[in-house]
């Protein structure tokens, strides 16, 4: 069982709708993660926060908004996407994000499907 | 920012044999260096990581080599088994961002 957890598994979503992908975090950790999964390419990080304060935006488009409201809660806001958005949305959490020495753990994923 | 480059993209292997997975990175700052392991429909799991002060690492049939003044690690699973198949990435911590290579498909068949 992960201590990662993501909802829901899988998003089918039109064009202009609005949705919000969830993740929870069991393990007490302070910086939360998202990243995207797509085929052939690497795992590209979206959004960091640290004890619920976002430290780095790597050059997402406004289309995505997350939130995190604390330590344990990270929210992905979805408006308007475009089919390339189409992917698998990771989220993950660390003890705490500027460690060397603190790795990684990922819930099992958003499967999005933009129509 | 950090680029990671992974080689190869698919790997095929029979079943004892070595299986190597090599990665370079871009910045010199980078100083942890952790490997992850893709099941098909599953999430990324940690198996293996290395610290920049570190040269090598084992654990059981995992190796990891780390070259600074390269800027290239590797990974290094010995006597390979049917459940080793998988996607495995690399990935490079410079400051807050781990940057991931593009994966590489091992396939160990019997």
């Amino acid at each position: 069982e992960t201590g990662v957890t993501q909802t829901p598994r899988h998003l089918v979503m039109g064009m202009t709708n609005k949705k919000s992908l969830k993740c929870e975090q069991h393990l007490g950790h302070n910086a939360m993660y998202w990243y995207k999964q797509s085929a052939k390419k690497p795992l590209e990080l979206m959004f960091v926060y640290s004890l619920e304060e976002r430290v780095e935006n790597n050059s997402v488009p406004s289309r995505f908004s997350p939130e995190c409201p604390n330590s344990s809660h990270l929210f992905l806001h979805l408006h308007t996407l475009q089919p390339e958005d189409s992917a698998l949305y990771l989220c993950a959490s660390s003890l705490m994000v500027s460690s060397y020495n603190s790795p990684l753990h990922f819930g099992n994923g958003t499967r999005l499907t933009v129509t | 920012g950090e680029n990671v480059e992974q080689h190869p993209s698919t790997l095929s292997v029979q079943e004892g044999d070595s299986a190597v997975i090599k990665c370079t990175y871009s910045d010199s700052a980078s100083n942890y260096f952790p490997w992850y392991k893709q099941e098909l429909g599953k999430r990324p799991q940690l198996i293996i990581d290395i610290r920049s002060n570190v040269g090598e690492k084992k654990d059981q049939r995992i190796a990891v080599t780390l070259n600074k003044t390269a800027k290239h690690f590797s990974l290094h699973i010995t006597e390979t088994q049917p459940e080793d198949s998988a996607v495995y990435f690399c990935a490079a911590k410079s400051g807050y961002a781990l940057n991931f290579g593009k994966g590489t498909s091992l396939l160990v068949t019997p």
